[in-house]
């Protein structure tokens, strides 16, 4: 069983659509992230959420609108997508007490 | 402001041999230093975490070294293997739910 999964794998898409990426953990963690990882392996952190409340944004715009409906799940909206949104996006869970975060296997978003 | 950062972006190795991967800090009030490994196509993984009120930490071939008094961090791995090729990253963790990555280093072990 996977522990961390998202969907879709990859994404192609033109500038100005709107898509979402899904993320599921089935680890029974309370805590679960996004990031975004750019061309050059760059890693950045995104939001954080905990027992489905939103505890970090990282200055992300108001286009990118993560959702979590339950604690195993946080799936990530963005609106009017930009060709700088290009990247590959991680999903991932902890727990809160732990620094051992379990990562999904990323999402290619291309934006044409 | 907030940075961890990497002194070499790529390292090659011939197998067999120790592995020391470096890293710089500026945060002085993280709480925890991490190491994740990459590998081509997949997620981050764990490999080991150090607490900010320690200076060296072993795992199972793995030793996390940090010095706070220079802001250094570094990752050695002995032995090393084929399969330990991948990006690796520290990264730094305070207040819990955020954790910040380093740009990464690329290490090529030559068999």
């Amino acid at each position: 069983d996977t522990a961390v999964s998202q969907t879709p794998k990859y994404l192609v898409t033109q500038m100005g659509n709107d898509k979402s990426i899904k993320c599921e953990q089935n680890l029974g963690h309370d805590t679960m992230y996004w990031y975004k990882q750019d061309s050059k392996k760059f890693l950045k952190i995104m939001f954080s959420y905990n027992n489905k409340e939103l505890i970090i944004n990282e200055t992300v715009p108001n286009r990118f609108s993560p959702k979590s409906p339950d604690k195993a799940h946080l799936n990530l909206h963005i609106n009017s997508l930009e060709l700088g949104d290009s990247a590959v996006y991680f999903c991932a869970s902890g727990v809160y007490s732990y620094n051992e975060q379990f990562f999904g296997p990323g999402t290619r978003l291309t934006v044409l | 402001g907030e940075s961890v950062g990497l002194h070499l972006p790529t390292l090659s190795v011939q197998e067999g041999d120790n592995s020391i991967i470096n890293c710089a800090y500026s945060n002085s009030a993280s709480d925890y230093f991490i190491w994740y490994k990459q590998e081509s196509g997949k997620g981050p993984q764990f490999i080991i975490d150090i607490r900010s009120n320690m200076d060296k930490r072993q795992g199972q071939r793995v030793t996390v070294l940090l010095n706070k008094t220079v802001k250094h961090l570094s990752l050695q791995i002995a032995a090393t293997q084929p399969g330990d090729s991948a990006v690796y990253f520290c990264a730094e963790n305070y207040g819990g739910f955020k954790t910040i990555f380093g740009a990464g280093t690329r290490l090529f072990v030559k068999a």
